[in-house]
């Protein structure tokens, strides 16, 4: 069974960098697959922020490419999300979840709720 | 940018069937995608390569696409249906984008 869970502070102040880790289970993230971050402001829609493929490669939203970074670390089996400069819009339930070309987000993370706020 | 169109809702009695349409330009070329998302619940693939069903769904979830447009049917449609569903798809160059989604009520 994978699972997919993310970690990290639920309060950042404006101008900060949000920082979050995705820990994987039950399943490799060097053995393919990409994996994503995907995130909802309160009461709104999906948005997609970025993916990184198992071989390293990163796609980023074109609206928030100059403010995030996707990185992976196999050892650990996770991947991470940074944002920087952090506002109020960026407060939202961030998802991490696993992917393929043409099959969808199979699996989801429970999702984390991240405020901005001073 | 690559955009997906949805209407903002759907409403249908229980027992009939539920059509939730997404529109994109070439829509059919990049595999599109459903997910159903309860309240404080993460999104559940539903659909995937416009009319593939991942095991476990229900049989009357069903998709269909042809040019620009891709449907989310449900069959039978039952109170538990009700959600928001979210259409997605491949792009080149952004990779993953979501429509607006759709709340469907069962009423």
């Amino acid at each position: 069974q994978v699972l997919l869970q993310e970690s990290g502070p639920g309060l950042v102040r404006p101008s900060e960098t949000l920082s979050l880790t995705c820990t994987v289970s039950g399943y490799s993230i060097s053995s393919g697959y990409y994996w994503g971050w995907i995130r909802q402001p309160p009461g709104k829609g999906l948005e997609w922020i970025g993916s990184v493929y198992h071989s390293g490669n990163t796609y980023y939203s074109p609206s928030l490419r100059s403010r995030v970074t996707i990185s992976v670390d196999t050892s650990k089996n996770q991947f991470s999300l940074k944002v920087r400069s952090a506002t109020a819009a960026d407060t939202a339930v961030y998802y991490c979840a696993r992917g393929n070309v043409g099959a969808g987000g199979d699996y989801w993370g429970q999702g984390t709720l991240v405020t901005v706020s001073s | 940018s690559y955009e997906l169109t949805q209407p903002p809702s759907v409403s249908v009695s229980p027992g009939q069937t539920a059509s939730i349409p997404c529109s994109g330009d070439k829509l059919v070329d990049k595999y599109p995608c459903w997910y159903q998302q309860k309240p404080g619940q993460s999104p559940v693939l539903v659909i995937y390569q416009g009319r593939k069903r991942p095991s476990g769904i229900p049989e009357r979830f069903s998709g269909s696409h042809s040019g620009d447009t891709a449907t989310l049917t449900i069959s039978g449609t039952q109170a538990m249906d009700e959600a928001d569903y979210y259409c997605q798809a491949w792009d080149d160059i952004t990779d993953w984008v979501f429509g607006g989604g759709t709340k469907l009520t069962v009423l």
